[in-house]
């Protein structure tokens, strides 16, 4: 069975502060692996990455994969309160064998920045 | 900045009527998504379209369920019947050459 599996499910730290977040997976047909911001509603787009170690950055976020290993991770560096939020990973596979990928998502790890 | 839009925001319905959650896509993507998101629970994908047919569909997405492209900009989802447990919020994506999926912001459904 497919399936995204992310640590620390929950995570509180303070203003300034430099975090890690992880996403483990197996799926059939890996394409892509993605990370959302869910802040009150819809998932907000922040990384895709299909090649292993090429770290992508913006601002003070950054995201790498490691295809052998079958992970990612993303990193906040210099912490503020508004990136308190729940933050998703999700890999685009095949599981059904279609020529369109799906997300498959893990269930997130919520991070609170206190001041 | 190009966003996809949904309607309503929230959905209000009584079990066994049918619904109708309407998405509006970013103009230039072609490929299209439905997920849903019980309370709590993860976001799980129902659906995917590309040029006017579903390319793959989960086994939520059972025959209670259906989308249609019915014109150049909106992205429809339908439920026949709808029972409690599909109250959740229903999240369409669309996504570009590169796969990636833009998400708008949902409808919560909530079934009585």
């Amino acid at each position: 069975e497919d399936k995204v599996v992310q640590s620390p499910l929950s995570l509180v730290v303070h203003e300034g502060d430099t975090v890690t977040l992880n996403c483990s997976y197996e799926v059939t047909n890996f394409r892509s692996l993605l990370w959302y911001k869910q802040e009150k509603k819809a998932p907000t787009f922040l990384f895709m990455l299909t090649s292993s170690g090429i770290e992508k950055k913006s601002g003070r976020l950054s995201s790498i994969l490691d295809k052998k290993e079958l992970f990612s991770i993303l990193n906040i560096t210099a912490t503020q309160t508004g990136d308190s939020a729940i933050y998703l990973c999700a890999v685009e596979a095949s599981p059904y064998g279609g020529s369109q990928g799906n997300l498959i998502f893990g269930k997130g790890t919520k991070l609170s920045v206190k001041p | 900045e190009p966003e996809v839009t949904q309607t309503p925001s929230h959905q209000v319905t009584q079990m066994g009527q049918e619904v109708i959650l309407r998405c509006v896509p970013i103009s230039n993507h072609l490929y299209f998504y439905w997920y849903r998101q019980i309370l709590g629970q993860k976001v799980e994908f129902l659906v995917s379209f590309y040029n006017n047919e579903i390319s793959e569909k989960s086994e939520i997405f059972d025959d209670q369920f259906s989308v249609e492209r019915p014109d150049g900009s909106n992205f429809t989802l339908k439920i026949r019947s709808t029972k409690l447990e599909d109250s959740a919020m229903y999240f369409c994506a669309s996504g570009g050459t590169f796969y990636e999926q833009y998400f708008g912001p949902g409808t919560r459904l909530t079934v009585t």
